[in-house]
């Protein structure tokens, strides 16, 4: 069974579009991540969410919106597509803040 | 801002031989350092973790080193082998900031025959 599942696996949409991405984790962990892995393979927290607190990277636009049904799903909708915001997107989950990091296969997002 | 560097982007090692990949941080509150292996096409998989309050730590085949007076960071494979050939990233994180990793540009380790 997959520990953290993210669907689709890939996205090709169009500029100024408005799509979401679902995550879902069997683990029964408390808190999740949302990454972005750009061409050159660097990644970066966008954010990360548990029951309690919502910690928002202060970089990503606020077209960019987690929302978390329940304690096992963090979804990531994204307002007008841009051309930039072409990457591979990670969730990830976690027992604790300060515990290792699970991760899905990524979402391969094309904005054309 | 704080980041996590690599010296070398990519290592050629041959099978059966010991890889060491190295990594430097630059701030010096951290106290959580983590590596991840990233195979193409895939998320990145959890290797070792290690806290500040630590100067080693062992795993499977793998080795974390921590060395907080040059606040360098190292990942040890013993016998590598070519399930190896990945991507490797080390990050850091710190309490103040609620444990956010800040990740480093990867090293890409290639396993010759």
């Amino acid at each position: 069974d997959t520990a953290v599942s993210q669907t689709p696996k890939y996205l090709v949409t169009q500029m100024g579009n408005d799509k979401s991405i679902k995550c879902e984790q069997n683990l029964g962990h408390d808190t999740m991540y949302w990454y972005k892995q750009d061409s050159k393979k660097f990644l970066k927290i966008m954010f990360s969410y548990n029951n309690k607190e919502l910690i928002i990277n202060e970089t990503v636009p606020n077209r960019f919106s987690p929302k978390s049904p329940d304690k096992a799903h963090l979804n990531l909708h994204i307002n007008s597509l841009e051309l930039g915001d072409s990457a591979v997107y990670f969730c990830a989950s976690s027992m604790g803040e300060d515990q290792p990091q699970h991760f899905g296969d990524g979402t391969r997002l094309s904005i054309l | 801002g704080e980041s996590v560097g690599l010296h070398l982007p990519t290592l050629s090692v041959q099978e059966g031989d010991n890889s060491i990949i190295n990594c430097a941080y630059s701030n010096s509150a951290s106290d959580y350092f983590i590596w991840y292996k990233q195979e193409s096409g895939k998320g990145p998989q959890f290797i070792i973790d290690i806290r500040s309050n630590m100067d080693k730590r062992q795993g499977q085949r793998v080795t974390v080193l921590l060395n907080k007076t040059v606040k360098h960071l190292s990942l040890q494979i013993a016998a590598t082998q070519p399930g190896d050939s990945a991507v490797y990233f080390c990050a850091e994180a710190l309490m103040d900031s609620n444990y956010q990793l800040i990740w480093g540009a990867g090293t890409k380790l290639i396993i010759k025959p």
